[in-house]
């Protein structure tokens, strides 16, 4: 079946911009993770949807960034007037429930504030 | 101190040989346990869960001590495919925590 998938793949945007990425979880999955990571970096936590809803936003590094889930499926995460310290990769991940082990994730969006 | 804490590395071991990696974990409530692998300019994909009794995937053993709150992952007959950056991750409650990961070179 179909795993989790994110657009664009890559995204390179000037500084002061907006930008919007996008991950499509698999099918059925109620929770949903977004992570950045920046190069040679771990992982950090983002924000975390359960359904439609956002019970953990604590992740989120500044107001610039936000996200939304809507039918309990698509996320999108908006970063407004993007800065150069916001170049990463961008991770989403889903798994079927908040309570279900395994995590699966989506292959990136590589974002480049330039 | 970080909920999860792993030796970033990088180790440079060579082929044939065993390494092994450890990861601590601060919260007792920790409830489930996992390695994963990360490639280089990849996604992080499960490697294996971690239990009490220990589980064996081939030449993978992972091992979680919960009075000491570590985990190990143990790689036998290394491989140069096994070079990658193996991440401990900890679920508690709806949370999933990561370590910031293991690097490790397999050399010819």
């Amino acid at each position: 079946g179909a795993g989790v998938s994110q657009s664009p793949s890559n995204k390179v945007t000037e500084k002061g911009k907006d930008v919007e990425l996008r991950c499509d979880p698999i099918s059925g999955h109620t929770a949903l993770y977004w992570y950045r990571q920046s190069l040679g970096q771990g992982l950090e936590f983002l924000i975390y949807f359960q359904g439609n809803s956002a019970p953990d936003k604590s992740g989120l590094p500044s107001d610039r960034f936000s996200a939304e889930r809507t039918g309990g499926s698509v996320s999108t995460l908006t970063i407004q007037r993007t800065q150069q310290e916001d170049s990463a990769v961008y991770l989403c991940a889903s798994r079927p429930g908040p309570f279900q082990e395994t995590q699966y994730f989506g292959p990136g969006t590589r974002l480049l504030v330039l | 101190r970080k909920e999860v804490e792993q030796d970033p590395g990088p180790f440079n071991v060579p082929e044939g040989a065993t390494v092994a990696f450890n990861c601590t974990y601060s919260n007792s409530a920790s409830q489930s346990f996992f390695w994963y692998r990360q490639d280089c300019r990849k996604e992080p994909k499960l490697l294996m869960s971690v239990y009490s009794s220990g589980n064996e995937d081939g030449r993978f053993t992972a091992q979680l001590n919960r009075a000491s709150q570590y985990i190990s992952l143990l790689i036998r007959d290394s491989k140069l495919s096994d070079s990658a950056t193996y991440l401990c991750v900890v679920n508690r409650d709806d949370k999933i925590i990561f370590g910031k990961g293991t690097r490790l070179h397999i050399l010819p």
